[in-house]
């Protein structure tokens, strides 16, 4: 089965701090996802990305954050000032190739903002 | 009014009991529909994927898909301990052409008792 990476699996931060969550999506794929997990939430929606731009973004995706993809084959969210409501886990997701809606998930970066 | 609903449980069964999960939603335009596993701190995992009403099955897994009710079903036959898990509903329009990502239960914690 197809596998989505995160680097780092946990990062512990600094509120303002500016933080960098990395993902290798499954290759051959223009759609990718970022969502987050409060500790005993729901999953949600943050942003897609299609073709190197911002397809679609919930509320959440206020001006502190952005994506990028630097390369090739990485994917990354960033958070410019953090704030302690930032804390969660933050994962990405890739179709797995039959529809853009069915999504493999990586296994997350679980962000703590102190 | 939320989007998706769902029990948080937690639902406790004997192993090899037949399982049943459930989601309800109130947004007409969904018409696309998968159910994920996620352990404590990991990423969702997909377990099935379907495309507006009906079921489909998969090994011990069948999903029910009714949407002139707006309610959707996930069984899971001769239950395992190691089905133990948080069981996530999850949702999409597919605006966009997979733009509008996926909108979730708040997720069922399910416990298989041996």
């Amino acid at each position: 089965e197809p596998e989505v990476t995160q680097t780092p699996s946990h990062q512990v931060t600094q509120m303002g701090q500016e933080v960098i969550l990395r993902c290798v999506p499954i290759s051959n794929h223009l759609y990718f996802y970022w969502y987050r997990q409060i500790l005993g939430q729901k999953v949600e929606f943050l942003v897609s990305f299609y073709n190197n731009e911002i397809s679609e973004k919930s509320e959440i995706f206020d001006d502190q954050f952005s994506v990028e993809r630097p390369d090739g084959s990485n994917f990354t969210l960033k958070i410019r000032s953090t704030k302690l409501e930032d804390s969660a886990m933050y994962f990405c997701a890739s179709p797995t190739g039959r529809a853009y809606n069915e999504q493999f998930f990586g296994p997350g970066t679980r962000l703590t903002v102190l | 009014q939320k989007e998706v609903e769902q029990d948080p449980g937690p639902l406790s069964v004997p192993e090899g009991a037949i399982v049943s999960l459930n989601c309800t939603y109130s947004n007409s335009a969904f018409q696309y529909f998968m159910w994920y596993r996620q352990y404590s701190r990991k990423g969702p995992e997909l377990l099935m994927y379907t495309y507006s009403s009906g079921n489909k099955e998969d090994g011990r897994f069948t999903a029910q898909v009714d949407k002139s009710s707006k309610y959707i079903s996930l069984f899971i036959r001769d239950s395992q301990p190691s089905d133990s898990a948080t069981y996530l509903c999850a949702m999409s329009a597919g605006e966009g052409g997979g733009a509008d990502g996926l909108t979730f239960g708040k997720g069922t914690h399910l416990i298989i008792q041996p």
